[in-house]
C-alpha cells in the first residue's frame, strides 16, 4: 500500500522568504502522480501544484516549485516571496497511474510570519 | 458553474443512528472519492469510485458505507457501527484520466450528541 510521509507538522517563515516542506512516498510503482494541496482556514482543498513521475523536469506554478527526487521517493514544496495569504495547511498527495486511489498526507501547518 | 456540492455543511447525530452525507458534482467526472478529517490530521480515505456501480474501500471503510448508482452522486451513510463519527469529511471527484486534479467539496461537520 501506499504511503505518504510529510515529518514537518508545523512550520513557520517571515514574509517574503522561502521555505521548504518536505514529502516523502513509498511505493513499488514506476508510473504515479504527486500533488501539493493547501487548505486555507476555509477549509477549501486547493490544488498548489501537480508532478508526473514520468517526467524529470520539477514543475513551476509562479511562486511555487517542487524538488522530485524519484529514487529518493521525495516530493519537496518550496514556496518563494512567502506572502500572508499562503498561511494554510499543505498536504502532500499521490495517486498511483491506472488507479484513482488518492492517499494524502498528515499535513503540514504554515505560519507566515509579518 | 461546475462544481462539487455537499450537503448539509453541519449535521448532528445521535448515538445509534444512522446518517447520510450527500455529495452531488456536475464536472462529468467518473471518480469520486470521501475522506475524513479529524483536527489538526490529516484526510484519510473512506471509500472511493472509480465508475458507477462501483467502488472500493479506502484506509478506514469500517463503518461506513456507499453507493453509485449515478456518475453524479456518491452519498455516504455513516452507520452505528462507526465508533467516532465526529468528524470533517470531504468528498472529491476527479476524471477518469489519472492524474488530473481532484476537486472539492466544501466539506460536512458531523457531530455526535
Amino acid at each position: 500500500a501506499q504511503t505518504v510521509t510529510q515529518s514537518q507538522p508545523e512550520m513557520s517563515v517571515q514574509e517574503a522568504e522561502t521555505v521548504t516542506l518536505s514529502c516523502t512516498y513509498d511505493t513499488s510503482e514506476s508510473d504515479y502522480y504527486l500533488f501539493w494541496y493547501k487548505q486555507p482556514p476555509s477549509r477549501q482543498m486547493i490544488l498548489v501544484i501537480r508532478q508526473e513521475a514520468y517526467k524529470q523536469q520539477n514543475a513551476t506554478e509562479n511562486r511555487f516549485s517542487v524538488n522530485f527526487q524519484k529514487a529518493a521517493k521525495s516530493f519537496s514544496l518550496k514556496i518563494s516571496d512567502s506572502q500572508l495569504g499562503d498561511a494554510a495547511m499543505y498536504f502532500c498527495a499521490f495517486m498511483e497511474f491506472g488507479n484513482e486511489k488518492l492517499t494524502f498526507g498528515t499535513g503540514t501547518r504554515l505560519t507566515i510570519i509579518p | 458553474d461546475g462544481g462539487i456540492t455537499q450537503s448539509p455543511k453541519y449535521l448532528f447525530r445521535k448515538e445509534g443512528q444512522n446518517v447520510t452525507l450527500s455529495c452531488e458534482q456536475n464536472l462529468n467526472h467518473d471518480a469520486m472519492y470521501w475522506y475524513r478529517q479529524d483536527p489538526g490530521q490529516g484526510l484519510r480515505l473512506i471509500y472511493y469510485s472509480q465508475i458507477v456501480n462501483d467502488f472500493q474501500k479506502g484506509d478506514i471503510a469500517e463503518g461506513y458505507s456507499v453507493s453509485r448508482e449515478k456518475k453524479e452522486s456518491f452519498p455516504l451513510t455513516v452507520t452505528s457501527a462507526q465508533k467516532n463519527p465526529t468528524a470533517f469529511y470531504l468528498c472529491a471527484s476527479s476524471s477518469y484520466r489519472a492524474g488530473t486534479e481532484a476537486f472539492f467539496g466544501q466539506g460536512t461537520r458531523l457531530t455526535v450528541v
